[in-house]
């Protein structure tokens, strides 16, 4: 079975600084997929990035960008000039593209706050 | 214009009540599914479709029954409503591409069902 780890429950930042969000994983797949969500207070959730297990370029759009470690199952995310709208909670999430097609396992979450 | 809808966005009722969630995607996609996020965050998927087939059903009780009556619609509906069944709902969608990868699943507003 999939399983994803996020090890950190909460954690927080000022306003214009760096954090980094830790995302471990097993699966005895070769090739799937990660992804790191956000979900605000507004209960939506939005998609932060993605990344391709076969891509060893490591994903980035905009301030955040991942550090996918594939031999170490690692996949973190650094927000840059973290701003307050980042407030939310983070799920990091596995999708596997063998026989577990269609589903994605989720971490249970970091809960970053942003202070001014 | 929406991309995934859910309606209703909240959900009060009693114990063993029978309720409908109903989801709607105007994204094109063929594949649809439902998860629940319990009280401490944690998104567990419960059911797929893809083109109106099930395709995955995990563990859960059989007073949960979806139904898909074409590939933009999925609906939950749950029978003798119980107390643990409070949770937000999510619906979410996706395309399944040739080669068997998928594109990142969109989730809708969510769903908060209170069951007193």
């Amino acid at each position: 079975a999939q399983t994803v780890t996020q090890s950190q429950p909460e954690m927080s930042v000022q306003e214009a600084e760096t954090v980094t969000l830790s995302c471990t994983y097993d699966t005895s797949e070769n090739n799937y997929y990660l992804f790191w969500y956000k979900q605000p207070p507004s209960r939506q959730m939005i998609l932060v990035i993605r990344q391709e297990a076969y891509k060893q370029q490591n994903a980035t759009e905009n301030r955040f960008s991942v550090n996918f470690q594939k031999a170490a199952k690692s996949f973190s995310l650094k927000i840059s000039d973290s701003q307050l709208g980042d407030t939310a909670m983070y799920f990091c999430a596995f999708g596997g593209r063998g026989s577990t097609l269609g589903r994605l396992y989720f971490g249970r979450g970091t809960q970053l706050t942003v202070w001014p | 214009d929406t991309a995934v809808s859910q309606t209703p966005k909240y959900l009060v009722t009693q114990m063993g009540n029978d309720k409908s969630i109903k989801c709607e995607q105007n994204l094109g996609h063929d594949t649809m599914y439902w998860y629940k996020q319990d009280s401490k965050k944690f998104l567990k998927i419960m059911f797929s479709y893809n083109n109106k087939e099930l395709i995955i059903n995990e563990t859960v009780p059989n007073r949960f029954s979806p139904k898909s009556p074409d590939k933009a619609h999925l609906n939950l509906h749950i029978n003798s409503l119980e107390l643990g069944d409070s949770a937000v709902y999510f619906c979410a969608s996706s395309q399944v591409l040739s080669g068997g990868g998928y594109n990142e699943q969109f989730f809708g507003p969510g769903t908060r069902l209170t069951v007193l």
